[in-house]
């Protein structure tokens, strides 16, 4: 099983900074997906197959990576992106999820 | 609009099976892949199950010996029963659809249903 661990476990960033996620993989993974989530609300899906934006996602969100390592870009924070963000890989029919990053307003 | 809602009891009780519907409207599913993920209060997110949509099931090898997952098309549901409840069962529980057989993230999901597992 595949154990996904992200850094840092939380961040504080003002609005119209940069913001970088981690993601780490026990193993190589070929696919991995990123999401946003709000207090009381579900995920939302924001990248997919590494770097791909889901439908409706602004441009400011890109992923990239390989193998074992991966990132989550925001190239300019807005007050709405300060939330968790969790990865998530499926490998082996067998999905997993990163403990989550929190993006707090510095 | 693809939406999902998940319904099941307010609280269980320990030893007893915890039982959720996800009901799905904008999409049928029968023709695509549905899962079900969980969220203890403050924790980060656990996968549970998916069904494919010809039935076959996998499961999360740490709670595989209690869960299961299936199907009713005629209602367009699908259902998550997991037996032998603990505390450690207490969590938001979210029902999500995977869009494709080879679409290996969760593109839609429900807004989830807290079931706190207490005596």
């Amino acid at each position: 099983e595949i154990v996904l661990t992200q850094s840092p476990a939380s961040l504080s960033l003002s609005p119209g900074e940069r913001a970088t996620l981690s993601c780490r993989a026990s193993e190589s993974v070929s696919f991995l997906a990123w999401y946003q989530q709000k207090p009381g609300q579900a995920p939302r899906l924001l990248i997919y197959d590494i770097s791909k934006r889901a439908p409706g996602i602004p441009g400011r969100f890109s992923g990239g990576g390989s193998g074992t390592d991966f990132t989550l870009t925001i190239s300019s924070l807005e007050p709405e992106d300060f939330a968790v963000y969790h990865c998530q890989q499926r490998s082996d029919w067998l999905y997993s999820f990163g403990p989550g990053t929190r993006l707090e307003i510095k | 609009q693809v939406q999902l809602q998940e319904s099941g009891p307010g609280l269980v009780e320990p030893s007893e099976t915890l039982s959720l519907t996800c009901t799905v409207s904008g999409a049928s599913v029968s023709s695509n892949e549905w899962g079900w993920i969980r969220q203890p209060p403050g924790k980060g997110l656990e996968w549970i199950a998916y069904i494919y949509h010809n039935g076959r099931t996998v499961y999360n090898p740490s709670l595989k010996s209690r869960v299961s997952i299936s199907v009713d098309t005629s209602k367009n549901q699908f259902y998550l029963k997991l037996t032998s409840v603990t505390a450690a069962d207490t969590a938001v529980y979210f029902c999500a659809r995977q869009k494709g057989m080879y679409e290996y993230h969760f593109d839609y999901w429900g807004q989830g249903t807290l079931v706190p597992v207490s005596s």
